[in-house]
């Protein structure tokens, strides 16, 4: 099983839409979690980091789910520049290194 | 306060060549990551270093690759006798300690011809 897991997509949506990815990790020991999205192969660019209870910014939300171990990300009112790859982040493994999902796809269309 | 900086951003090695990428971390950041990301795949971790230390390098091919991050200076990638599958982008990561948050540079991509 992968460290972290994220279904590939693409998601394809609507202008206006709202979406939402989830992402699994396997190390019940992980303490920190983040989203991160990269653009045409640029470089990864965080944009926020996920707190147990939760946490919001903008149209932008971020939960985890201990038990289930799981994270998700929804956002609100998709915007065509909100089109990009969604990469799930957790520390994992001996010195906690961070590792990355495979990414979600989001195609967001006019 | 600059960012992560890579350098070169572009290298174009012939096979056979040895291939040296560099990474200056952000300003009192003292851990650095390497991931390397094919065409069409996802980031793959590679190492994880602090200053003078490797913390994990399960990532990294047994062979032919190797990482340091000196008390001074930039951390490296080095890549001996290149092969055309070492062609990828290789980005690094600094952050402050290791449960935080890690902002990448715009990393270094190899091409092997």
């Amino acid at each position: 099983r992968k460290e972290v897991e994220q279904d590939p997509g693409p998601f394809n949506v609507p202008e206006g839409a709202t979406v939402a990815f989830n992402c699994t990790y396997s190390n019940s020991a992980s303490q920190s979690f983040f989203w991160y999205r990269q653009d045409c192969r640029k470089e990864p660019k965080l944009l926020m980091s996920v707190y147990s209870s939760g946490n919001e910014d903008g149209r932008f939300t971020a939960q985890l789910n201990r038990a289930s171990q799981y994270i998700s990300l929804l956002i609100r009112d998709s915007k065509l520049s909100d089109s990009a790859t969604y990469l799930c982040v957790v520390n994992s493994g001996y010195g906690n290194k961070l590792v990355f999902g495979a990414g979600t796809i989001l195609r967001v269309k006019s | 306060n600059a960012g992560v900086m890579q350098n070169p951003r572009h290298l174009v090695r012939r096979r056979g060549q040895e291939a040296r990428l560099r990474c200056s971390p952000m300003k009192g950041h003292s851990h650095v990551y390497w991931y390397r990301q094919l065409p069409e795949e996802g980031l793959k971790f590679m190492v994880y270093l602090q200053k003078e230390n490797i913390i994990d390098e399960s990532g990294m091919p047994k062979e032919r690759f190797s990482a340091e991050f000196p008390k001074e200076g930039p951390s490296i990638l080095r890549i001996q006798q290149v092969v055309r599958g070492d062609s990828a982008a290789y980005f690094c990561a600094s952050s402050t300690t290791q449960n935080t948050e890690a902002f990448f540079g715009q990393g270094t991509r190899l091409t092997v011809v």
